[in-house]
């Protein structure tokens, strides 16, 4: 089946530096990739949809400059959280969208758990 | 209102029940609906789509009825490792909503 990979899955870092996450199909090519946030006990929400080759589309509330995301070529995207503060903490999932006969399907990384000092 | 609404729960049932999950969504250009599973600390995982016909895998059958916006999941003969959240998606051109999820735990 498809697989989606993300790294790191846990990282810790000091309130202020920026951490890059990274997100990879790695038997398939995805021409958009999406980026989620959880909070605990929450759902998932949508920050991002990253089209290969082009500028990411953000949703309502989440700051481009802050959450900056890049994909580079069909199988890979990254998400740097920039001037992390603990209120950042969370965790970070992607997805990837693989194209089918009647519809996408997503599959999932199994997420990034980001803790801010 | 949120797009896609799940009873949070949780249900506690014992091992062998019966259950079923609903979920409502609100924009009636949703065009596919699926049911994920997720468990504590982990991604989303694919359970299964939703089909206006109804669909069956085994112990689970989904359920859609578009003119009242509603979806459905029942669990039959549950088994402590169905133990999870049970997420409602619905997809509308590119974008995928998540409901809250609705907690479920089996017990011996």
């Amino acid at each position: 089946g498809a697989v989606v990979s993300q790294h790191p899955s846990w990282v810790i870092c000091k309130s202020g530096t920026s951490v890059k996450i990274e997100c990879r199909s790695l038997d398939f090519q995805a021409t958009t990739m999406f980026w989620y946030r959880q909070f605990p006990k929450q759902s998932l929400m949508l920050m991002a949809t990253s089209n290969e080759g082009s500028k990411a589309t953000y949703e309502q509330g989440v700051e481009k400059d802050k959450f900056l995301i890049n994909h580079a070529s069909l199988t890979l995207s990254t998400l740097t959280v920039t001037s992390a503060h603990p209120e950042d903490s969370s965790f970070y999932i992607c997805s990837a969208s693989r194209p089918g006969r009647v519809s996408d399907t997503q599959y999932f990384g199994p997420g990034t758990r980001l803790t801010v000092l | 209102r949120k797009e896609v609404e799940q009873d949070p729960g949780p249900f506690n049932v014992p091992e062998g029940a019966t259950v079923a999950f609903n979920c409502t969504y609100s924009n009636s250009a949703s065009q596919s609906f699926f049911w994920y599973r997720q468990d504590c600390r982990k991604e989303p995982k694919l359970l299964m789509s939703v089909y206006s016909s109804g669909n069956e895998d085994g112990r689970f059958t989904a359920q859609l009825n578009r003119a009242s916006q509603y979806i459905s999941l029942l669990i039959r003969d549950s088994k402590l490792s169905d133990s999870a959240t049970y997420l409602c998606v619905v997809r509308r051109g590119f974008k995928t909503i998540f409901g809250a999820g609705t907690r479920l735990f089996v017990k011996a």
